[in-house]
């Protein structure tokens, strides 16, 4: 699986857009990009994924560059219950395990 | 609501006294797994089920047992726990596993402590 890189921690403002970017250069044609968050000691919550197509659902949007090297999370509206860890994962549909792997992600702290 | 269901939420124990950590979806998923997490050593994969009657171990297998007997669910069992099997547990799910991109659904997560 590519490896990824975030920022470790990034602050956003309630009731505005919070963009959480992630580098993935060395992304194959194959792989999806996963976002997943985790607040404080909960399970992970999947967020959204794609291949190449920016997608949306009710909890955020997903850009992904043209060039797939790279992507942002999109919260539009954060609130206080946003703040969490984010991590973005690069990952190919392989291997019967379908484990995942979390990296160090961002911590987004949604200030009042 | 869709959801992963774990019990007991919380739990303090004596070594070698078995337990058993139940996990539930009602997702009518196929795939199913459970994790360990740890300070400094994120989420390491203890076993998973790729479907009812098939199990297989991940990463961190040795001290656990699990079954699949039932689509649903998925326990996981500590014959003679350990003091360092204190962690957080989570069960997680998806539609199908193996080679495919469907994400997974994590359970709120068990803590044990294993005294």
């Amino acid at each position: 699986d590519a490896k990824t890189t975030q920022p470790p921690s990034m602050d956003c403002a309630e009731g505005r857009a919070a963009n959480l970017p992630c580098n993935h250069s060395t992304i194959s044609g194959n792989e999806y990009v996963y976002w997943y968050r985790q607040i404080h000691s909960q399970g992970p919550q999947y967020i959204i994924h794609g291949l190449k197509n920016n997608e949306t659902n009710e909890m955020a949007s997903l850009i992904i560059t043209e060039d797939r090297k790279s992507s942002t999370l999109i919260l539009p509206h954060a609130t206080l219950r946003d703040t969490a860890v984010y991590y973005c994962i690069v990952r190919a549909p392989r291997g019967a395990t379908n484990k995942l792997i979390f990296g160090t992600g961002t911590l987004l702290a949604v200030q009042p | 609501e869709a959801q992963v269901t774990q019990n007991p939420r919380y739990l303090i124990t004596v070594t070698g006294k078995k337990l058993t950590v139940t996990c539930s979806q009602n997702m009518n998923h196929e795939y199913m797994s459970w994790y360990r997490q740890d300070p400094g050593l994120g989420l390491r994969q203890i076993y998973y089920s790729m479907n009812v009657e098939v199990t297989d171990k991940g990463d961190v297998p040795e001290g656990y047992k699990v079954s699949r007997k039932e689509k649903r669910n998925f326990p996981l069992i500590l014959e003679s726990p350990s003091p360092n099997q204190t962690s957080l547990y989570f069960c997680a799910s998806s539609a199908t596993g193996g080679y495919s991109n469907q994400p997974q659904h994590f359970g709120d997560g068990t803590r044990l402590s294993i005294l």
